[in-house]
């Protein structure tokens, strides 16, 4: 069965720091997998997605991530955090057949940002 | 464009009452998901609609919750009798199309407490 580990529950950053915050995934084969965010008092917004065109996949907001079949991990990065970016961060993955996007999510990784 | 709006945004009950979510997904949108959240862990799938069709449910925990998307528009899932252990965030999300790599479209959630 497909899980996705986060590291991390909370992460805190400086701002203009780099932001790393980590996912690995289990799936026997390469599954698609995404980056979600959850503003305050906001829904889940789609940061970003990986479907096998490029390992390297760039998001809104400045954010990216590697797709690392190798190490099961899909890490999401910044290279300089803002106070905006304050949030709580899921990791999913959805299966490659099936048919549909029926998403399996990681247990998220709430960012703080710092002056 | 609306996006896709939950109602309500909480809902406190007692333990033993009965309370209905509902969900108004994009229009256009076939496919219709409910997830819940329980506090602090991982955001799990509930069921996914395609129209009025319920195409997986296996998520769903018990018999207590039922959900019902007539008419292929708007969804609403129900818990009756609602447990202690039922408190969580419903998200309700919606997409257009199938397939796994399709963008999800989430709405801001429900926080039910049951008391």
């Amino acid at each position: 069965a497909q899980s996705v580990t986060q590291l991390g529950s909370h992460v805190s950053v400086s701002e203009g720091a780099l932001v790393l915050l980590r996912c690995n995934y289990s799936s026997s084969v390469p599954p698609y997998l995404f980056w979600y965010v959850q503003y305050p008092n906001q829904g889940l917004q789609l940061l970003l997605k990986y479907t096998s065109a490029a390992t390297l996949v760039k998001g809104i907001n400045g954010f990216e991530a590697e797709f690392k079949k190798s190490e099961t991990s899909f890490h999401l990065t910044k290279p300089s955090a803002h106070m905006s970016d304050a949030a709580e961060y899921f990791c999913a993955v959805s299966p490659l057949s099936g048919g549909y996007n029926k998403l399996i999510f990681g247990a998220g990784t709430r960012l703080a940002v710092h002056p | 464009e609306a996006g896709v709006t939950q109602f309500p945004s909480h809902s406190v009950i007692e333990k033993g009452q009965t309370v209905t979510l509902r969900c108004d997904p994009i229009s256009g949108h076939d496919n219709l998901y409910w997830y819940r959240r329980v506090m602090g862990k991982e955001i799990k799938f509930l069921l996914h609609f395609v129209k009025e069709s319920k195409q997986d449910e296996s998520g769903m925990p018990n018999n207590r919750f039922l959900a019902e998307r007539t008419g292929g528009t708007y969804s609403t899932l129900k818990v009756q009798p609602a447990e202690l252990e039922d408190s969580g965030v419903y998200f309700c999300a919606s997409s257009q199309e199938l397939g796994g790599n399709t963008e999800a479209f989430f709405g801001q959630g429900t926080r039910l407490t049951v008391v």
